[in-house]
């Protein structure tokens, strides 16, 4: 069964301080690993999709790798506006449905 | 449309009444999704529809739950005798294409009192 699993739960971070957050996955045919924002009240924001082991991709701050067998959302000298909870998710070969973790909070402190 | 785009944006309904929710997908989308996000939990899948039809509704929760799509286009989600483990946020997202990404709306906060 697919699963993915996030961590840390939460994290604070001083504006500025760099840091990584973790999504560890296990699914059978990886059609994609994707990377979504979540703010408050809304619903989520896609952020970047990664289709195979090595694969890197960025946006402003952001940058996601990924592994066989789990990706990193890396943040780069983050900013108050970046506090959101960030979404992992996979689609799987031979499932319609996407599997998501629950979420990192990042909360970033000016 | 330009997004995903969800109604209402809020529902407050009793406890036994029955709520329809809307979700009108990015033009030219085929395929939709609907997922349940409680408080603090993850999202959990409801349905998925290609075109009109739903090969996978394993998600739906009960048989109070149902799902119907028109035109390849709108999907209205209904929730018949509402109860109190019902109040969520229920999302809808779509794909089109070749692509493998799904893009959701804003959500539909349902509460039941």
């Amino acid at each position: 069964e697919d699963q993915v699993t996030q961590s840390p739960e939460a994290l604070r971070l001083q504006e500025g301080e760099s840091s990584s957050l973790n999504c560890s996955y296990t699914v059978s045919g990886l059609r994609g690993l994707f990377w979504y924002r979540q703010d408050p009240g809304k619903g989520p924001e896609f952020l970047f999709t990664l289709y195979s082991a090595g694969e890197e991709k960025e946006k402003e701050r952001l940058k996601a790798t990924l592994t066989k067998k789990e990706s990193f959302l890396h943040i780069t000298a983050p900013k108050p506006e970046d506090s959101a909870t960030y979404l992992c998710a996979v689609w799987g070969s031979g499932t319609y449905k996407y599997i998501f973790g629950t979420g990192t909070r990042l909360k970033v402190l000016a | 449309g330009a997004g995903v785009s969800q109604s209402p944006s809020n529902k407050v309904t009793e406890k036994g009444k029955d709520v329809e929710l809307r979700c009108d997908p990015i033009s030219g989308h085929t395929a939709l999704y609907w997922y349940r996000q409680s408080l603090g939990q993850g999202l959990e899948f409801l349905i998925y529809f290609q075109g009109n039809s739903a090969p996978d509704k394993s998600g739906l929760p009960s048989d109070r739950f149902s799902a119907e799509r028109t035109g390849g286009s709108v999907s209205t989600l209904t929730i018949q005798r509402t109860q109190q483990e019902d109040s969520a946020v229920y999302l809808c997202a779509s794909r089109g294409g070749t692509g493998n990404t799904i893009y959701f709306g804003e959500g539909s906060w349902l509460t039941v009192v």
